[in-house]
């Protein structure tokens, strides 16, 4: 049953800290995205990648936040420093495009990593 | 702007009794409109995927229709193990990001 896996499931640090969140895919699927979940904005795309590249990370604080693909099953996503706003659940995804439609990618979600900034 | 909403907010229903969640919808151009569930403490997960207007799609209990401003998903006898998060998401044209609602939470009561 393939599965996206994300580590730590858990993470409570003090604001200023570095915090690495990381994903591994789905085998095959050449697409990753983060997001961001928090009761306030709901689920918010921060970044995601094909095949390995960044296409977009227009969600991102770009100060603090910073996210890469050192190979196809790696995805890495760094705050530094980390602030107590950054507290959420940070979710991980891959996706290949259907093979039924005009391109649309089907996205299957890790368990995500909450985050706990104090 | 790409905007998706969810109605309503929170649903609360007896077990057996058949309703449905709104999904409305602006993009500029749908590539797909995605239905997720989603558990306490755990990560969306996939329900259905619809491209065009007219199509329905079927799972169990859920049945998710489309039109060309918005989503229905409805869900029939409902079970209590039913109760959970819907979330509703779109893709547009170009890109491959998609665009949550805010959701809605469901709980089916025994």
């Amino acid at each position: 049953d393939a599965r996206v896996t994300q580590t730590p499931r858990h993470k409570v640090t003090e604001m200023g800290q570095e915090v690495t969140m990381r994903c591994q895919p789905i085998l095959g699927h050449n697409t990753v995205f983060w997001y961001r979940q928090t009761m306030m904005q709901g689920l918010e795309l921060l970044a995601y990648f094909r095949n390995r590249a960044p296409l977009d990370d227009s969600g991102m604080p770009k100060d603090r936040f910073s996210a890469e693909m050192p190979d196809a099953t790696l995805a890495t996503l760094k705050i530094q420093p980390s602030e107590p706003r950054d507290s959420a659940v940070y979710f991980c995804a891959s996706g290949f495009p259907s093979m039924f439609s005009n391109g649309g990618y089907e996205q299957y979600f890790g368990p995500g990593t909450r985050l706990t900034v104090t | 702007e790409d905007q998706v909403t969810q109605s309503p907010e929170a649903l609360r229903l007896q077990e057996g009794e058949s309703s449905s969640l709104n999904c409305s919808y602006t993009v500029s151009g749908l590539r797909g409109l995605f239905w997720y569930r989603q558990d306490p403490g755990k990560g969306p997960e996939f329900l259905f995927t619809l491209y065009s207007a007219g199509e329905e799609k079927e799972k169990e209990r859920l049945k998710a229709t489309l039109t060309k401003k918005e989503s229905f998903l409805h869900i029939t006898a409902p079970k209590p193990e039913d109760s959970a998060t819907y979330l509703c998401a779109v893709q547009a044209r170009g890109f491959q990001k998609l665009v949550f609602g805010t959701g809605t939470r469901l709980l089916v009561s025994p």
